[in-house]
């Protein structure tokens, strides 16, 4: 199985920071044929479900503040918030999809510094 | 809009059975993928099973494998999760999720989730 480990498990913010967060995979996500990356990213806030922020590493979905940019190849993935603002405040996980079993890092908690 | 409601979830005591199901809406159900993930009270996310629009594919997680099984019927716009053997660590917020349109791709839209609790 494909185990991505993300960094740090929490980070406490002030709004308006810039805020980057690590998500590493146990192997490349990068398929050489289209030479995509298969990682994701999604956003969690309390009490609610998980929801598409980024796909293919750095695509991000309709609707989504251009704040939020994913960068990285290969084995190494970020998740950057330009500039953070309250509504933010979430956990925040990756995923790969290069394989099957999918599976998701442990997850980021952004907090209120 | 798309939409994805999940019920048949509940108490359930260890080594029993239930059978979620997630009714969809908003898009062509039978042109998507579709996924089973979990959430463990307090816990991160875990994927647990995924069938693909004709359900000629179908992955589990190992964790489940033989003991649940995912299954769907596009004329009732309908995805399922039977599952049998319940263990107290299958207690989870069982999320259904579409998949996207590639055989290999990301959950695109996620419902809102129905509680699995396997207790005595």
């Amino acid at each position: 199985d494909i185990v991505m480990t993300q960094t740090p498990s929490s980070q406490a913010v002030s709004a308006g920071e810039k805020v980057t967060m690590s998500c590493k995979s146990s192997q490349s996500l990068l398929y050489s044929e289209n030479k995509k990356n298969y990682l994701a990213w999604y956003q969690q806030k309390p009490g609610q479900s998980p929801k598409l922020l980024i796909s293919w590493a750095s695509t991000r979905e309709s609707g989504v503040p251009d704040r939020f940019i994913g960068s990285g190849s290969g084995t190494d993935f970020t998740l950057t918030i330009s500039s953070v603002q309250a509504e933010d405040l979430a956990v925040y996980y990756c995923e790969q999809y290069y394989d099957t079993p999918y599976t998701f890092g442990a997850g980021t908690k952004l907090e209120l510094k | 809009e798309v939409q994805l409601v999940e019920s048949g979830g509940g108490l359930v005591q260890p080594g029993r059975s239930l059978k979620l199901s997630c009714v969809a809406s908003g898009f062509t159900f039978s042109n998507y993928g579709m996924n089973w993930i979990r959430q463990a009270p307090g816990k991160g996310l875990e994927w647990v099973a995924y069938i693909s629009s004709g359900s000629s594919y179908i992955y589990y997680a190992e964790t489940v494998k033989g003991r649940f099984t995912i299954s769907r019927d596009n004329a009732k716009n309908t995805l399922y999760l039977q599952m049998t053997s319940l263990r107290s660590e299958d207690t989870a917020l069982y999320y259904c999720a579409r998949h996207g349109l590639l055989q290999w791709s990301y959950f695109d839209y996620w419902g809102q989730g129905v509680m699995v609790t396997v207790s005595s």
